[in-house]
């Protein structure tokens, strides 16, 4: 069964330091988005992308966020001058616009 | 704003059912969602309502009401596999082309017991 896989799996980063997640969609989806999970809290979103765009983007998604495509595959989430609270599983997922959003098995981050 | 309210916890024995329960109150409703996450894993699509009533499929049902803004998932000849966190998630429509945004609930750990 297709699959979003999502690298690295685990980093541990130094605060004030840029960091980029990776993300590979389910081939012939169409719309793309980031989560996040603090944790012991709930998933939260961040942002939608379709058509090369932003479509929608939560609160949390600052400027410290962005968001890139930059070939048919990947699916980027770069944090620029990490946080210690920017700490949590980041979750990409995808869908094809209908009801199912098939999600990563998540890139874990730690700002120390 | 969103407001997606599920117990923290609940229990149950193996073999029995349970009746996860989610209310919720929010502007351009469109679609109810329960996923299954496992400790430090990913969510996993489990059922979808977007009308009023009860969807089934195999252990799992799922109910809507969205005039009570009320939702239930319902897990039936729970197994010890079944403990896990529940998670409700509501769908709001803001743009036809944008895809969607999903708001998660805290979700509800449950556990199985033998």
């Amino acid at each position: 069964e297709p699959e979003v896989t999502q690298t690295p799996s685990h980093q541990v980063t130094q605060m004030g330091q840029e960091v980029i997640l990776r993300c590979v969609p389910i081939s012939n989806h169409l719309y793309f988005y980031w989560y996040r999970q603090i944790l012991g809290q709930k998933v939260e979103f961040l942002v939608s992308f379709y058509n090369n765009e932003i479509s929608e983007k939560s609160e949390i998604f600052d400027d410290q966020f962005s968001v890139e495509r930059p070939d048919g595959s990947n699916f980027t989430l770069k944090i620029r001058s990490t946080k210690l609270e920017d700490s949590a599983m980041y979750f990409c997922a995808s869908n094809m616009g209908g009801n199912t959003i098939y999600f990563g098995e998540g890139s874990w981050l730690t700002v120390v | 704003g969103q407001n997606i309210d599920q117990p923290t916890e609940m229990t149950a024995t193996e073999g029995a059912i349970v009746q996860i329960n989610c209310t919720y109150q929010t502007s351009g409703f469109n679609g109810l969602f329960w996923y299954q996450q496992h400790a430090g894993e990913a969510p996993t699509f489990l059922s979808y309502n977007v009308l009023d009533g009860l969807e089934e499929k195999g252990r799992f049902s799922s109910f809507l009401s969205r005039s009570k803004g009320y939702s239930y998932l319902l897990l039936k000849e729970l197994q010890m596999k079944d403990s896990a966190s529940y998670l409700c998630a509501v769908r709001v429509l803001l743009n036809s082309n944008s895809g969607y945004a999903l708001n998660f609930g805290k979700g509800t750990s449950l556990l199985v017991t033998p």
